[in-house]
């Protein structure tokens, strides 16, 4: 089945030490999000790519980057992750937008803990 | 910038009974609304979409309805379930100035169903 797939799906990680969270899908879809949702938060989103161009949020903080290698895959890196950073990471896609109706696909999400 | 707002917080309600869930937003030039339901610990399961054209969808026991002019959405769930105990967060969809659709999400409301 097509899907949009997140790994790992728990993850925990030293405060400073950097850490990566992968996502990959199946759909073949244009767009690809980064949210970041943090307990009885709304999801708050990062970042997106639409095909290779990067769009970062006015207020995601410096230590978040991405990088999306190919159509497939999509990663987090946090550089130094703080207390603060603990959260759910969710990962979603999206069609071109000549192909309505429009809706995010979303991964099962990880759950990212820093010691 | 837009806002989502999630009345009330959390609701608990007898096996059976019917309910709504409620949704308001600040800004009316929507794309579309959509309604997914989190279960603890796990990722985001779309619902229904309602497209800013349309005034409600149905889907089994569940329907949703949009007012767009006045900001408002609500999630009627008739006759409900202990299985129906999640979170539901509302997400109302727009296209970004990179050409991108995006969802800005309320905090969603917490459902218990007590059998």
């Amino acid at each position: 089945d097509a899907m949009v797939i997140q790994n790992p799906r728990y993850q925990v990680t030293q405060f400073g030490k950097p850490v990566t969270l992968s996502c990959s899908q199946t759909l073949n879809h244009n767009v690809m999000y980064w949210y970041q949702q943090k307990s009885s938060q709304a999801p708050k989103l990062l970042f997106h790519y639409y095909d290779k161009d990067f769009n970062n949020e006015a207020d995601t903080p410096d230590n978040f980057q991405s990088r999306r290698p190919n159509t497939s895959f999509c990663f987090l890196d946090i550089r130094s992750p703080g207390l603060g950073d603990a959260a759910m990471y969710l990962c979603a896609t999206s069609r071109d937008r000549a192909r309505a109706p429009e809706t995010q696909y979303f991964g099962p999400g990880t759950r990212l803990l820093v010691l | 910038k837009q806002e989502v707002t999630q009345i009330p917080a959390a609701l608990s309600v007898p096996e059976g009974e019917n309910l709504v869930l409620n949704c308001s937003f600040t800004d009316s030039a929507i794309y579309n609304l959509q309604w997914f339901r989190q279960d603890p610990g796990k990722g985001l399961t779309s619902l229904l979409l309602i497209q800013s054209s349309q005034r409600e969808q149905t889907s089994g026991r569940l329907n949703a309805s949009l007012d767009k002019s006045s900001g408002r959405s609500t999630l009627y769930i008739a006759a409900s379930q202990p299985g129906d105990s999640a979170t539901y967060l509302c997400a109302v969809g727009a296209y970004s100035g990179a050409g991108s659709y995006q969802l800005t999400f309320g905090k969603g409301t917490k459902l218990s169903v007590i059998p």
